[in-house]
């Protein structure tokens, strides 16, 4: 059964630091990963989604990587700001279980 | 503009009362989840359901049930028989299958059981 890790549990930076939230899993037969943030309160904002064939995929300052053989994925925030402060999850497809498997997080705060 | 979306915002129940939770989306997907979030902890998958009149189990499917009668709705009912039914509530879609495409959520249901 897939199992996902993120680790730390909180993290805090000052602005403009560059920096790189952590994802690990255990089922390296992995369909895809995706990255969500969320607000307190609130749903989930999709980031980024990397197929398994994918090994990066970008987006404005946010970049995620996929490494299969070594079961981890990484969240690369450049330039952090305060507006950046979220919980961010990631959640992984693999083909044994046919459902995403999400980690429990890890909630940043950008300190101005 | 499209998206999700998920009424009511909050949500009491008194104990041994069922409730349902509304989910409505209007980006076309096939594809419907209910998720459950307790403080601290991932996303657990309730049901899903990837087509209209069909619906499958996920982990934790006791005590809930759904329906899904259109393609645009996928209401989910917490049954009395739902132990530990205080938590937050998310709805999500995807265009097909799990495989291959991205889930985007609705922005949740926190219920509360007095």
């Amino acid at each position: 059964k897939q199992e996902v890790t993120q680790i730390p549990a909180a993290l805090s930076v000052p602005e403009g630091e560059n920096l790189v939230l952590n994802c690990s899993f255990t089922d390296s037969a992995i369909y895809n990963l995706q990255w969500f943030r969320q607000d307190p309160g609130k749903g989930l904002t999709s980031l980024l989604l990397i197929q398994s064939s994918q090994r990066e995929q970008t987006s404005g300052r946010l970049n995620a990587s996929l490494d299969k053989s070594s079961g981890r994925s990484t969240l690369y925030i450049a330039a952090s700001q305060p507006g950046d402060s979220a919980t961010y999850l990631c959640a992984g497809l693999s083909g044994s279980a046919r459902q995403l498997t999400f980690g429990s997080g890890t909630q940043l705060t950008v300190l101005p | 503009d499209g998206g999700i979306t998920q009424s009511p915002k909050y949500l009491f129940r008194k104990e041994g009362q069922n409730v349902t939770l509304s989910c409505e989306q209007n980006l076309n997907h096939d594809a419907m989840y209910w998720y459950r979030q307790d403080p601290g902890q991932g996303l657990r998958l309730i049901y899903y359901s990837q087509i209209v009149n069909d619906f499958q189990k996920g982990d934790i499917a006791e005590g809930y049930s759904v329906s899904r009668e259109k393609k645009e709705s996928f209401p989910l009912t917490v049954t009395s028989a739902q132990k530990n039914p205080t938590a937050f509530y998310l709805c999500a879609s995807s265009i097909g299958s799990f495989a291959l495409n991205e889930q985007f959520f609705g922005p949740g249901t926190r219920l509360t059981v007095l």
